[in-house]
């Protein structure tokens, strides 16, 4: 199946700092990735669709200037918390769509913050 | 509200039975369907699409599809303490805007003891 990385896997940083998480898919490309967020023991929720050369798509309560999302090839998208804060703790997984495999979701391994 | 609906479970079943999940969903418009298998701390990992009636078949997984009552369903076959995790069943949904977006269900736990 196709690939996608999420860099870095971990991250704890100080409320108030900004950080960012990185989505590629290795070996095709993703006119489409998504971003999620995953709260211990409940489901994924989709934040926002980030689609290459265009303005993301954010989901009904997701605050578009906290959760920037650039998406400049076909292969990266970012996702960037601003100011984060410890209610943002959580884990963060990208997909990226495969067009060539049905649309097929493909996720990466996914990046837990931890925000003091 | 689009919804797609899993028995939170926990499901357990002796090593070796068969693994049954079920999975309803609301919007009767979608049109591709997907298990996942996700473990403790882990990210979500493919088992299975699918999008025609009936069942489609890949190893010890069995899928199975069924439009007119909105339910699709995951079998496992010989079920191994390795099975154990949650799965995830997740449906396309199309928006206003007309993109596809991917709905999860929360997800069944399931428990294979050996």
């Amino acid at each position: 199946g196709a690939v996608v990385s999420q860099h870095p896997s971990r991250v704890i940083c100080k409320s108030g700092t900004s950080v960012k998480i990185e989505c590629r898919s290795l070996d095709f490309q993703a006119t489409t990735m998504f971003w999620y967020r995953q709260f211990p023991k409940q489901s994924l929720m989709l934040m926002a669709t980030s689609n290459e050369g265009s303005k993301a798509t954010y989901e009904q309560g997701v605050e578009k200037d906290k959760f920037l999302i650039n998406h400049a090839s076909l292969t990266l998208s970012t996702l960037t918390v601003t100011s984060a804060h410890p209610e943002d703790s959580s884990f963060y997984i990208c997909s990226a769509r495969d067009y060539s495999v049905s649309d097929t979701q493909y996720f990466g391994p996914g990046t837990r913050l931890t925000v003091l | 509200q689009k919804e797609v609906e899993q028995n939170s479970g926990p499901l357990s079943v002796p090593e070796g039975a068969i693994a049954s999940l079920n999975c309803t969903y609301s919007d009767r418009g979608s049109q591709s369907f997907f298990w996942y298998r996700q473990y403790s701390g882990k990210s979500p990992e493919l088992i299975m699409f699918i999008y025609s009636n009936g069942d489609k078949e890949d190893g010890r997984f069995t899928a199975q599809l069924n439009k007119a009552s909105q339910y699709v369903s995951l079998l496992i076959r010989d079920s191994q303490p390795s099975d154990s995790a949650t799965y995830l069943c997740a449906v396309t949904f199309r928006t206003q805007g007309g993109s596809e977006k991917l709905v999860f269900g929360k997800g069944t736990k399931l428990t294979v003891n050996p």
